[in-house]
């Protein structure tokens, strides 16, 4: 398809193991974005990257999370010893230009 | 970053048109207005963008007013697939305009 995927859509983790979720964005996209979702909010911010580079790492909340975006396309968002309050949904959206985002459908995480 | 400020919840008869208000008035000037919807279990959608000018694409309208201090999306047909939690978002720069949510405006379409 040509939107943006991410896998797995759902993971189901216990508390203080490690989790890897991917993000396929759509070919060509420079820009690619991290967000966290919690039950009945709005996305927060976790981190941008244009390329290979990672801009912007604010967004993240602990040194447990880490992004990579290796050769410039797919990405991903690992958690380490996760914990009950790291349960949101992970979307990630790509951007041609940092402007309009197109979201993929997400991954629900849910740690145990 | 400037804020926005939504109704958490509004109603809208389908085949009626559906008027979100948005209010963002620290905006500066060259802050654009944004939105974007979510429907149930999927991730947000890019709807429409504008600076200063009304804006009218395939799915909605942006009406933003002379002083830019608020803006309104319009639906002009609601559909009970419009159902969905909109948001209106300023877009910062900061090198990756990092896009800032906030907790949006869950519109109900009723048959």
């Amino acid at each position: 398809g040509a939107g943006v995927s991410q896998s797995p859509r759902y993971k189901v983790a216990k508390r203080g193991q490690d989790v890897a979720l991917r993000c396929d964005p759509i070919s060509g996209h420079v820009s690619l974005f991290w967000y966290q979702q919690a039950l009945g909010q709005g996305p927060e911010f976790l981190t941008y990257f244009q390329n290979e580079a990672q801009l912007d790492k604010s967004g993240l909340p602990s040194d447990r999370f880490f992004a990579e975006r290796p050769e410039g396309s797919v990405s991903t968002l690992k958690i380490q010893r996760t914990q009950q309050e790291d349960s949101a949904v992970y979307l990630c959206a790509s951007s041609p230009s940092g402007g309009s985002k197109y979201f993929g459908p997400g991954t629900r995480l849910t740690v145990l | 970053d400037a804020k926005t400020t939504q109704p958490p919840s509004m109603d809208c008869a389908e085949g009626r048109a559906a008027n979100l208000p948005c209010n963002h008035s620290t905006i500066s000037g060259n802050e654009y207005v944004y939105w974007y919807r979510q429907i149930h279990s999927q991730g947000p959608q890019y709807i429409i963008h504008g600076l200063k000018n009304n804006e009218t694409n395939e799915m909605a309208s942006l009406i933003i007013t002379e002083d830019r201090k608020s803006s309104t999306l319009i639906l002009p047909h609601a559909t009970l697939r419009d159902t969905a939690v909109y948001y209106c978002i300023v877009r910062e720069y900061t090198g990756g305009f990092k896009t800032i949510f906030g907790a949006g405006t869950r519109l109900f379409v009723k048959a």
